[in-house]
């Protein structure tokens, strides 16, 4: 079964901490994805990675970045939270075109909250 | 510009009526096409999903879908709704960079 696991479901920071979202998964695919997801504003793409060590911005970059190491993780960093990004967070993976038909598999999402 | 609409913000059901949620493309050429749904506090599922080939797309839980690209849509179907359908329902096709581009989602309320 295909498996996207986001380890921190809930969250609590403060206003300027800096804030790390994990995200593993083990279908050894090559692509990864970080979505935000706010009420009345669907599914907004922030970064996705088509391999290691590989970044591209999605719609909504600002404020944060991201890191990968190592192809089965993909992490999410606010530098310096603030209010504005409580939000949930919904990490996802895929596997080239072919193999998964262009599929997209979602984690659980976490739920991150700037006090 | 690729974009993906849901016109219904929020439907609300009888149990054991028929279900129809829009989604409507704008695509250059024939898109990839997803429906996904999500649960309170979860994450999303694939319900279905449209590449190519028969317009008529079943999927799990009792969905199906067609494709109409003279309407330039892809709306989701049910023939008979459950109280555990209730949920977040999202369309989404593929975007260039091989990601997804969303709607906004129609939140589905079923009524006892």
């Amino acid at each position: 079964d295909v498996k996207v696991t986001q380890s921190s479901r809930y969250l609590v920071k403060r206003t300027g901490e800096k804030v790390f979202l994990e995200c593993v998964q083990d279908m050894d695919h090559e692509n990864m994805f970080w979505y935000r997801q706010d009420p009345g504003l669907g599914l907004r793409l922030i970064y996705f990675s088509y391999d290691v060590k590989m970044k591209e911005k999605g719609d909504i970059p600002e404020g944060y970045s991201v890191s990968r190491e190592k192809k089965e993780r993909f992490s999410l960093i606010l530098e310096s939270a603030s209010t504005n990004q409580t939000s949930m967070y919904l990490c996802a993976s895929r596997g080239p075109f072919s193999y998964s038909g262009n599929t997209i598999y979602f984690g659980e999402g976490s739920w991150l909250t700037v006090v | 510009a690729q974009s993906v609409t849901q016109p219904d913000i929020h439907i609300t059901v009888s149990e054991g009526a028929s279900l129809e949620l829009r989604c409507n493309y704008s695509y250059g050429a024939t898109p990839y096409l997803f429906w996904y749904v999500q649960s309170p506090g979860q994450g999303l599922q694939l319900l279905l999903k449209y590449f190519s080939g028969d317009t008529l797309v079943q999927g799990i839980k009792g969905f199906e879908a067609e494709f109409k690209r003279s309407q330039s849509s892809f709306n989701l179907r049910k023939p008979s709704v459950h109280w555990s359908d209730a949920a977040e329902y999202f369309c989404a096709g593929a975007g260039g960079q091989g990601n997804l581009i969303f709607g906004k989602g129609t939140k589905l309320s079923v009524k006892p």
